[in-house]
């Protein structure tokens, strides 16, 4: 059974409609992580969170926004879809950094 | 500067045979860890092995086994007997120090198992 759960698993959203990807782990973990990834190719790091309260950007630059009220859970919200958006959302938590634990992930398309 | 390199993008393999997916990395800070995760079509992270840089052994998971060579800042994954179900692609990561311990990932390999 998961501990770190993503929803939708897949999302088919026109261009400039409003999302939010939920992000919600059972571990109590401190660290939580938005990463992007295209179809065969590696993870970018978009945001992670120390804890609560606490949100930074991560490498690779994105037009999502992220919060984090409550340590269980960390949602990615896009104000207006793009395209360019079209890609797979993975979340994941750790807490002592030899553990990482993710998501099944969003494949979102922006049509 | 990339800090985690896979060169192989597509390495193909008879069941039953071993494979080694190359791993190397890039990182100053004495303390880190080292990853290998198994993605299937489906999508989601398979955590395989884990090695801290500080381990004297190399790490060890039923099939999986991971060659670390410090000197060499290399980290690559020795999968023993492989399987039909194991065709993925296989991304090589590295956490770095302590703080916000992100994760950085390799740019992985497509792995195929032929029968």
């Amino acid at each position: 059974e998961a501990d770190i759960y993503q929803t939708p698993r897949y999302l088919v959203i026109g261009t400039g409609k409003k999302i939010t990807l939920e992000c919600s782990q059972t571990m109590g973990h401190d660290k939580m992580y938005w990463y992007q990834q295209d179809p065969g190719m590696e993870l970018h790091l978009i945001h992670y969170s120390y804890g609560v309260n606490s949100t930074e950007k991560g490498d690779l630059s994105s037009e999502s926004t992220v919060s984090r009220i409550r340590t269980e859970h960390f949602p990615l919200t896009l104000e207006s879809a793009r395209p360019s958006h079209t890609s797979q959302y993975l979340c994941a938590s750790t807490t002592a950094g030899n553990g990482y634990t993710f998501g099944s992930g969003t494949r979102l398309t922006v049509v | 500067a990339q800090k985690i390199t896979q060169t192989q993008p597509g390495m193909f393999v008879q069941e039953k045979e071993a494979v080694t997916l190359d791993c190397t990395y890039d990182t100053s800070d004495p303390s880190y860890g080292l990853f290998w995760y198994k993605q299937p079509s489906s999508g989601e992270m398979i955590f395989l092995i884990y090695q801290g840089s500080y381990d004297q052994q190399n790490a060890t998971e039923g099939r999986y086994s991971l060659n670390f060579q410090k000197a060499r800042k290399s980290a690559n994954l020795v999968i023993s007997a492989s399987q039909l179900g194991d065709s993925a692609m296989y991304f090589c990561a590295m956490r770095e120090g302590l703080g916000a311990q992100k994760l950085v990932f390799g740019q992985g390999t497509r792995l195929t198992i032929n029968p």
